[in-house]
């Protein structure tokens, strides 16, 4: 099964201030289609989770451009640039390449 | 809009079967992938299976064997089946569609004798 490494555990940030989250896969992410299906989702306190972003970089829906995903095969980055209050949260990566497996997720808290 | 809504027991006794029903609105389960989700108390996410569009499923290999996902397109639901239950199956269990934007308010389970 996919192993996703995901880093930091926490993170303790200033609003305005830009962050990265970082996440390994045990395995290439690009599936035979080419595609890679690496996406980013976040949990907002007390609410269900909600994915940003899909096949690496691409943004879904209504989600802020201060959000950006990169990377490729087995490493990939979150980055939201000017932190701002909503954005709190615990962050998680998902494969969709091989089945589906979670990293253990990244709190972002306010400093 | 698109919604949905898990519903299901909160108590669940150990070596217990626990089944839950995903209600959806707004789209077609032939149209779109439904997903299960749980989470621990105070944990992080653990994918358990889906039910594709065209009715197959696939399941996490860890729950494999106690796991079941099945719908009734008809009424809209998507069921969940999990045996042998014991006190680390105790957390929310979410549905959502795709793993994307649209994703229920989940159900707390409790497994406690």
């Amino acid at each position: 099964d996919v192993v996703m490494t995901q880093t930091p555990p926490s993170l303790s940030v200033a609003i305005g201030q830009s962050v990265s989250i970082s996440c390994k896969s045990s395995q290439s992410l690009v599936a035979s289609d080419k595609n890679t299906y690496l996406n980013w989702l976040l949990q907002s306190p007390g609410r269900s989770p909600k994915r940003l972003i899909y096949q690496v970089s691409k943004l879904d829906s209504g989600v802020p451009d201060r959000f950006s995903g990169s990377g490729s095969e087995k490493d990939f980055t979150l980055k939201i640039s000017r932190v701002e209050a909503e954005d709190l949260g615990v962050y998680y990566c998902l494969q969709g390449t091989h089945l589906y497996t979670f990293g253990a997720g990244t709190k972002l808290e306010l400093k | 809009q698109v919604q949905l809504k898990e519903s299901g027991p909160g108590l669940v006794q150990p070596s217990q079967t626990l089944s839950l029903t995903c209600t959806v609105s707004g789209f077609s389960l032939t149209s779109y992938n439904v997903h299960w989700v749980r989470q621990p108390p105070g944990k992080g996410l653990e994918w358990m299976g889906v039910i594709w569009s065209g009715g197959n499923t696939d399941y996490n290999s860890a729950l494999k064997p106690r796991l079941s996902i099945s719908r009734d397109t008809s009424k809209s639901q998507v069921f969940l089946t999990m045996n042998s239950l014991q006190t680390e199956d105790t957390g929310i269990y979410y549905c959502n569609r795709k793993l994307g934007a649209y994703w229920g308010q989940g159900v707390m389970v409790t497994v406690s004798s």
